[in-house]
C-alpha cells in the first residue's frame, strides 16, 4: 500500500520563528509536491521536486524554501513563520510511470498554527 | 496560472438522489482529469479520472462526463449515500519534460442527509 507520511499532524509556532515540515514517501517517486490547503481558495502549490537536489517554485513560494537531500524526503521550511501562513499543508507524491493515470498521493496534512 | 472553475461550493443531497459537481477549465494543455475526495483530518485521494480523449469514464457509482469542446467536465455521484459526503475536488494536469502543471478547482462540499 502506498504510503505518503508527514512528520507532524498538528503544529503551533510562533511569528519569526524557522519551521520544518517534513515529508516521506515510500514509493520511490521521483516527484515530490508541497501545497497548501486554505477555505474557498482550495489547493496552492508551493513547490514542486521531480528529483534529488531538484526544485521548481509553485504558484504561491514566497516565504517559502524546500530541501530534497534524499528521493524519499521532501521538506517544506518556513524562514521566519508569519499568521498569514496559517494552514493546512499536504505533501504528495506522483507516480509517472506512464499508466493509465498518473496517481498523485497525499499525505494526512499538517494543519500549522502561527501566534 | 489559468484556473480551473468548479461549482457549487456546497451541495446538499437526500440519500439515494444523485450528486452533480461541475468543473471548467482554460488550458487546453491538460490532458489529464483527476477528481478527489478528501474527508475531514485525512489528506485528498484520487477517486476516479478521466483523459480528454474520452467523453465518459464510470466506475461503481461514480461517472465523469467529458465535453472537450467546451472545456468542461463533470462529477456524478449515483444513489449518494452518508459516507460519500466529503469535499470533492476536480483538476486539471498535464506532465512532460519536468515541467509540471496541475490545477485544482476550490472544492465542493458535499453533504448526503439521510
Amino acid at each position: 500500500d502506498v504510503k505518503v507520511t508527514q512528520s507532524s499532524r498538528y503544529l503551533v509556532k510562533r511569528t519569526g520563528e524557522k519551521v520544518f515540515l517534513e515529508c516521506v514517501q515510500d514509493m520511490d517517486h521521483e516527484n515530490m509536491f508541497w501545497y497548501r490547503q486554505d477555505p474557498g481558495l482550495g489547493l496552492r502549490l508551493i513547490y514542486f521536486s521531480y528529483d534529488v537536489k531538484m526544485k521548481e517554485k509553485g504558484d504561491i513560494p514566497e516565504g517559502y524554501s524546500v530541501s530534497r537531500e534524499k528521493k524519499e524526503r521532501f521538506s517544506l521550511i518556513l524562514e521566519s513563520a508569519s499568521t498569514n501562513q496559517t494552514s493546512m499543508y499536504l505533501c504528495a507524491s506522483i507516480d509517472t510511470s506512464g499508466g493509465a493515470t498518473d496517481t498523485q498521493y497525499f499525505g494526512p496534512g499538517t494543519r500549522l498554527t502561527v501566534l | 496560472q489559468q484556473q480551473v472553475k468548479q461549482s457549487p461550493q456546497s451541495l446538499i443531497v437526500q440519500k439515494g438522489g444523485i450528486s452533480i459537481i461541475n468543473c471548467a477549465y482554460e488550458n487546453t494543455a491538460f490532458d489529464y482529469f483527476p477528481w478527489y475526495q478528501q474527508f475531514p483530518g485525512k489528506g485528498p485521494a484520487l477517486l476516479i479520472a478521466i483523459r480528454p480523449d474520452v467523453s465518459e469514464k464510470k466506475e461503481g457509482r461514480f461517472t465523469i462526463s467529458f465535453n472537450k469542446s467546451a472545456k468542461q467536465f463533470s462529477l456524478h455521484i449515483m444513489d449518494s449515500q452518508p459516507g460519500d459526503s466529503a469535499t470533492y475536488f476536480c483538476a486539471g494536469y498535464s506532465w512532460g519534460a519536468g515541467s509540471y502543471q496541475l490545477t485544482f478547482g476550490k472544492g465542493t462540499k458535499l453533504s448526503v442527509i439521510p
